[in-house]
């Protein structure tokens, strides 16, 4: 399984500055995901990161609000810029591994906006 | 769109129960079906994963049972003890994986 860390593990952030978290995976990996989980609902899937490549983002989220790097295969950056009170979310990274494909999670990023 | 749904949003139980939480998903066209565990504030622990294939998979207190045809899933915890006290999430592979909403387990002593 794919051990993933997540630094900052929160933080507490004013309006309308960025931050940068960072996701760091102890092998090689192809695929890794950012998602987002905002007070009291389930988790939404931000953006592909791809190596080599701009991500690919889902519907409703866009590269200038959630600007991501994917520089090699074992580490990626997620930045929320601009940041508003409804930024204020738990961010995750995640990438599959293993003959199924199963999901693998970090900590998780705490980010409280004022 | 797969929308997945977790019934019900919030349980209490008494420690020593043996528990039931459901899962439905709309599109049976799947790869996988994954349970997560998630501590207040935390990431997400992987549970069990039950491929299109199978039909569960058990991991200790923990069995999981997939009805692809139907669209359901559930998780059975047996011998319910408070540190299983988390929200339990479903979560759907086709494309991208799709998650419920969770179910708020409390596991009183």
């Amino acid at each position: 399984s794919a051990v993933i860390s997540q630094k900052p593990s929160r933080d507490i952030c004013q309006r309308g500055t960025s931050l940068t978290i960072q996701c760091q995976v102890d092998s090689q990996v192809t695929m890794m995901f950012w998602y987002r989980q905002q007070p009291g609902q389930s988790l939404t899937l931000i953006a592909t990161a791809n190596q080599g490549s701009e991500a690919t983002y889902e519907s409703g989220f866009v590269i200038d609000k959630f600007p991501i790097s994917r520089p090699n295969l074992t580490f990626s950056t997620l930045t929320v810029s601009n940041m508003s009170p409804e930024d204020s979310s738990i961010y995750l990274c995640s990438t599959p591994g293993g003959p199924y494909n199963e999901q693998f999670f970090g900590p998780g990023t705490r980010l409280t906006v004022l | 769109k797969q929308e997945v749904t977790q019934i019900p949003a919030a349980l209490s139980v008494p420690e020593g129960e043996n528990l039931v939480l459901n899962c439905s998903f709309t599109d049976s066209a799947i790869y996988n079906l994954q349970w997560f565990r998630q501590d207040p504030g935390k990431g997400l622990t992987s549970l069990l994963l039950i491929q299109s294939s199978q039909r569960e998979q058990t991991s200790g207190r923990l069995n999981a049972s997939l009805d692809k045809s139907s669209g359901r899933s559930t998780l059975y915890i047996a011998a319910s003890q408070p540190g299983d006290s988390a929200t339990y999430l479903c979560a759907v592979r086709g494309y991208a994986l799709n998650f419920g909403k969770g179910t708020s387990l409390l596991v009183t002593p």
